[in-house]
């Protein structure tokens, strides 16, 4: 399974845009791109997805590099409740499982 | 919220005593998931599975058995809890016609003394 990389920890301030970067080097020509974030208590929940285009959902926004082995989340306009650990997930056409890595502990100020 | 719950939320065991935990989902989708979620980790999966009773292994599955009789609940067993066991875990579906995402339920909170 391809892995991804991203970095531990993020701040951003409040109602400014949040660029959340995964590398993924070893991503196959049939890999999604997933992102999800988990609140804190709760589980984690979908935000947006792509294959090689850009995505754009009322959630965020998802740049996929040229060559697919990096993409960045984008969120728009911080809020604190967008204060989450933020998950970039490689799956597989065809397959159903996801294989999670530690995330970016977002951190939003007011 | 796909209508996933998961009972119970929290629980409390002894080392040595067998757990079961529930899920259930309201929607009829064919993929269920069972993960456990440690401090400093992301989501590991144990055991999933893709139709009643059709399951497989995840990447921590030792401990751990499933089961799946009808197709709204998913359930988890620690035959003989450990305290490594001790751990959060949380049911997901697969919603059909949403290419391959997952939906989690809230969560179970199990400790293991």
């Amino acid at each position: 399974d391809a892995k991804t990389t991203q970095p531990n920890s993020m701040e951003s301030n409040e109602e400014e845009p949040v660029h959340l970067p995964c590398n993924h080097s070893t991503i196959s020509g049939t890999d999604y791109i997933h992102w999800y974030r988990q609140l804190p208590s709760q589980g984690p929940e979908y935000v947006i997805h792509g294959l090689t285009s850009n995505v754009n959902n009322r959630m965020a926004s998802l740049a996929i590099a040229e060559d697919r082995k990096s993409s960045t989340l984008i969120l728009h306009r911080a809020t604190l409740r967008d204060a989450a650990v933020y998950y970039c997930i490689l799956l597989t056409s065809g397959t159903y499982k996801y294989i999670f890595g530690t995330g970016t502990r977002l951190k939003v100020l007011a | 919220d796909a209508g996933i719950t998961q009972s119970p939320r929290h629980k409390v065991t002894e080392t040595g005593t067998p757990v079961t935990l529930r899920c259930h989902q309201t929607e009829n989708h064919r993929y269920m998931y069972w993960y456990r979620q440690d401090p400093g980790h992301g989501l590991r999966l144990i055991h999933y599975s893709y139709g009643v009773k059709d399951t497989d292994k995840g990447e921590v599955s030792d401990g751990y058995s499933v089961s799946r009789s009808k197709t709204e609940d998913f359930l988890l067993t620690l035959e003989s809890a450990t305290s490594s066991q001790t751990s959060v875990y949380f049911c997901a579906i697969q919603r059909q016609g949403i290419q391959e995402t997952q939906y989690f339920g809230p969560g179970t909170r199990l400790l293991v003394l």
